[in-house]
């Protein structure tokens, strides 16, 4: 059975912290994703991942950083939270043939006070 | 630039009726594929139903059809014999296929549809 983990499902952290959200994939999938999901706005594209080591921006990228130092992790940072970086985030993966879908995780719900 | 519009926040349906949600698009690419998830309150992202841009007929699974309409680059998503489970967000999604394939979506603002007992 396929899988995306996230390494946590809720978080709660102060402005100006350093956060790391981590995302696994078990299926071997060349390409990652990191979306956020706010309400009314549907899924925004942070950054994807298409290699080791390899990254590009997606429509939203401004304070955030991503790391992928091996091929079934995916993580994204928050260099210094903000408020309006309250969001869910989701992680996303697949191998890029046509008409394949993304599988994605479980969520992680950050809350920034 | 590519476009995807979701134009009903909120829809209800009777159980066992059939419901259509809506999903319009936009995109200059010849070549591109079209996508339905699933996100119940639990917050996962479920796959539901896929669409190419060159497929001939209308794609099926189960109780889910995808009603595309090339022309008017629209590509509904019909669920048949509603059931309470179905009580969820849907998005609809696009992906263009570019040599570069990154496998990029572009998602719709999402439909909240809750079924009624």
């Amino acid at each position: 059975d396929v899988k995306v983990t996230q390494s946590s499902r809720y978080l709660v952290k102060r402005t100006g912290e350093k956060v790391f959200l981590e995302c696994v994939q078990d299926m071997d999938h060349e390409n990652m994703f990191w979306y956020r999901q706010d309400p009314g706005l549907g899924l925004r594209l942070i950054y994807f991942s298409y290699d080791v080591k390899m990254k590009e921006k997606g429509d939203i990228p401004e304070g955030y950083s991503v790391s992928r130092e091996k091929k079934e992790r995916f993580s994204l940072i928050l260099e210094s939270a903000s408020t309006n970086q309250t969001s869910m985030y989701l992680c996303a993966s697949l191998t890029p043939e046509q008409g394949s879908e993304q599988f994605f995780g479980p969520g992680t719900r950050l809350t920034v006070l | 630039a590519q476009k995807i519009t979701q134009t009903q926040p909120g829809m209800f349906v009777q159980e066992k009726e059939a419901v259509t949600l809506d999903c319009t698009y936009d995109t200059s690419d010849p070549s591109y594929g079209l996508f339905w998830y699933k996100q119940p309150s639990s917050g996962e992202m479920i796959f539901l139903i896929y669409q190419g841009s060159y497929d001939q007929q209308n794609a099926t699974e189960g109780r889910y059809s995808l009603n595309f309409q090339k022309a008017r680059k629209s590509a509904n998503l019909v669920i048949s014999a509603s059931q309470l489970g179905d009580s969820a967000m849907y998005f609809c999604a696009m992906r263009d296929f570019p040599s570069s394939n990154t496998g990029k979506l572009i998602f719709g603002q999402g439909t909240t549809l809750q079924v009624k007992p």
